[in-house]
């Protein structure tokens, strides 16, 4: 069973300051997304990686996927209080039916 | 398309009792997911159906567990009895093909 881990586990920071969340797994990631998730909301999917060393950007958020594809890294430049939320990174398997394998997440809080 | 819509919202009822929760996945999807968040556990897919027949239920929790899909406009997850470690929000989902899983806003379950 893939197992996804994510870190930092917590984080609290400044508005303005950047930062950066890993997701490491056990194996290779046949592809991987990035969701965010907002209290009382469900997931809402960022982004979708699939080729190692991929690099995709959005806004203020940019995303890797490292060359192995065992890894992925979520680095918010000038983080802003909107920005608070869980950050979830899951596994898309591939074939005839799609599932999302998650990631343990990281919340992150930014202060005003 | 008001999107994946979920009911109730919030639920509290006491333990051994019967609890139904509905889904009512995007116009058009062909993939529906049932997610169980715990604090302890994070997001874990319990059980998918790919047009409206269930794929893999391998993560429901045990017997007292089900779900059906009887069209593809409409989903219930029961619990028979409930018991407080059911405690959770339950999130729907639901996809068409490979595309991005749309998350309903989820039901809050306590169980006392």
């Amino acid at each position: 069973t893939q197992l996804l881990e994510q870190s930092p586990q917590f984080l609290s920071i400044q508005e303005g300051e950047n930062l950066t969340v890993y997701c490491n797994s056990s194996s290779v990631f046949s592809s991987l997304q990035w969701y965010r998730q907002e209290p009382g909301e469900g997931p809402v999917l960022l982004v979708t990686v699939v080729t190692g060393g991929e690099v995709k950007k959005l806004k203020r958020l940019t995303f890797q996927f490292g060359d192995a594809r065992k890894d992925s890294s979520l680095h918010i430049t000038a983080a802003q209080p909107g920005d608070t939320g869980l950050y979830l990174c899951a596994e898309l398997k591939s074939g005839s039916a799609r599932q999302l394998t998650f990631g343990s997440g990281t919340q992150l809080t930014v202060l005003p | 398309d008001a999107g994946v819509i979920q009911s109730p919202r919030h639920e509290v009822t006491e333990m051994g009792q019967e609890v139904t929760l509905r889904c009512k996945p995007i116009s058009g999807h062909n993939s529906l997911f049932w997610y169980r968040q715990t604090m302890m556990r994070g997001l874990e897919l319990l059980i998918y159906f790919n047009n409206n027949v269930p794929i893999d239920d391998s993560g429901m929790p045990e017997d007292r567990f089900s779900a059906k899909m009887p069209n593809a406009s409409f989903s219930t997850l029961k619990i028979q009895p409930s018991e407080p470690r059911d405690s959770a929000v339950y999130f729907c989902a639901s996809s068409f093909a490979d595309t991005e899983a749309f998350f309903g806003q989820g039901t809050r379950l306590t169980v006392v």
